[in-house]
C-alpha cells in the first residue's frame, strides 16, 4: 500500500516570503502521479499542482512549483511571494497508474501567512 | 465549471440513528468518492464508485455503506451512527479518463452526540 507523509503539521511565514512544504511517499509503483491540494477556510479543496512521475521536469503553476526527487521519493511544494490568500491546509496526494485509481492523501500542513 | 453539491454543511445526529449523506455532481462523471477528514489524520477514503451500481471499499469502510443508483448521485450511509463517526465528510468526483483532478464538494461536518 502507498503511504504519504507530511512531517510539518503547521507552518507560518511572513507575507511576500517563500515557503516550502515537505512531502514524502512510499511506493513500489513506477507509474504514478503526485498532487498538492489546498483547502482554505471555506473547506473547498482546490488542486494546486500535479506531477507525473515519468516527467523529469518539475511542474510549475505561477507562484507554485514543486521539487520532485523520484529516487528520494520526495515531492515538496514551494510557494513564492506568499500572499494572505495562501493561508490554508495543504495536502499532498498520490495516485498510481491511470484511470480508475484512488488518491491517497497525507495528513496535511496548516500554512498561515502573516501580514 | 463542475459542481459537486453536498446536501448539508452541518449535521447533528444522535447515537444509533441512521444517517444519509448525499452528494450530487452535475458533469456526468463516472468516478465518485467519499472521504472523511480528521485533524492529524488527513483525508481517508471510505468508499468509491467507478460507475452506477458499482462500489469499492476504501481504507476505512467499517460502519459505512454507499449507494449509487444514478450516475450523478452518491450517497454515504451510516447504518447506526456512533460518536467516533463525528467528522468532516468530503465527496469528490472525477471523469474517469482524466487524471487531472478531483472535484470536491464543500464538505459536511457531522456531529454524533
Amino acid at each position: 500500500a502507498q503511504t504519504v507523509t507530511q512531517s510539518q503539521p503547521e507552518m507560518s511565514v511572513q507575507e511576500a516570503e517563500t515557503v516550502t512544504l515537505s512531502c514524502t511517499y512510499d511506493t513500489s509503483e513506477s507509474n504514478y502521479y503526485l498532487f498538492w491540494y489546498k483547502q482554505p477556510p471555506s473547506r473547498q479543496m482546490i488542486l494546486v499542482i500535479r506531477q507525473e512521475a515519468y516527467k523529469q521536469q518539475n511542474a510549475t503553476e505561477n507562484r507554485f512549483s514543486v521539487n520532485f526527487q523520484k529516487a528520494a521519493k520526495s515531492f515538496s511544494l514551494k510557494i513564492s511571494d506568499s500572499q494572505l490568500g495562501d493561508t490554508a491546509m495543504y495536502f499532498c496526494a498520490f495516485m498510481k497508474g491511470f484511470g480508475n485509481e484512488k488518491l491517497t492523501f497525507g495528513t496535511g500542513t496548516r500554512l498561515t501567512i502573516i501580514p | 465549471d463542475v459542481k459537486v453539491t453536498q446536501s448539508s454543511r452541518y449535521l447533528v445526529k444522535r447515537t444509533g440513528e441512521k444517517v444519509f449523506l448525499e452528494c450530487v455532481q452535475d458533469m456526468d462523471h463516472e468516478n465518485m468518492f467519499w472521504y472523511r477528514q480528521d485533524p492529524g489524520l488527513g483525508l481517508r477514503l471510505i468508499y468509491f464508485s467507478y460507475d452506477v451500481k458499482m462500489k469499492e471499499k476504501g481504507d476505512i469502510p467499517e460502519g459505512y455503506s454507499v449507494s449509487r443508483e444514478k450516475k450523478e448521485r452518491f450517497s454515504l450511509i451510516l447504518e447506526s451512527a456512533s460518536t467516533n463517526q463525528t467528522s468532516m465528510y468530503l465527496c469528490a468526483s472525477r471523469d474517469s479518463p482524466s487524471v487531472e483532478k478531483l472535484f470536491f464538494g464543500s464538505g459536511t461536518q457531522l456531529s454524533v452526540l
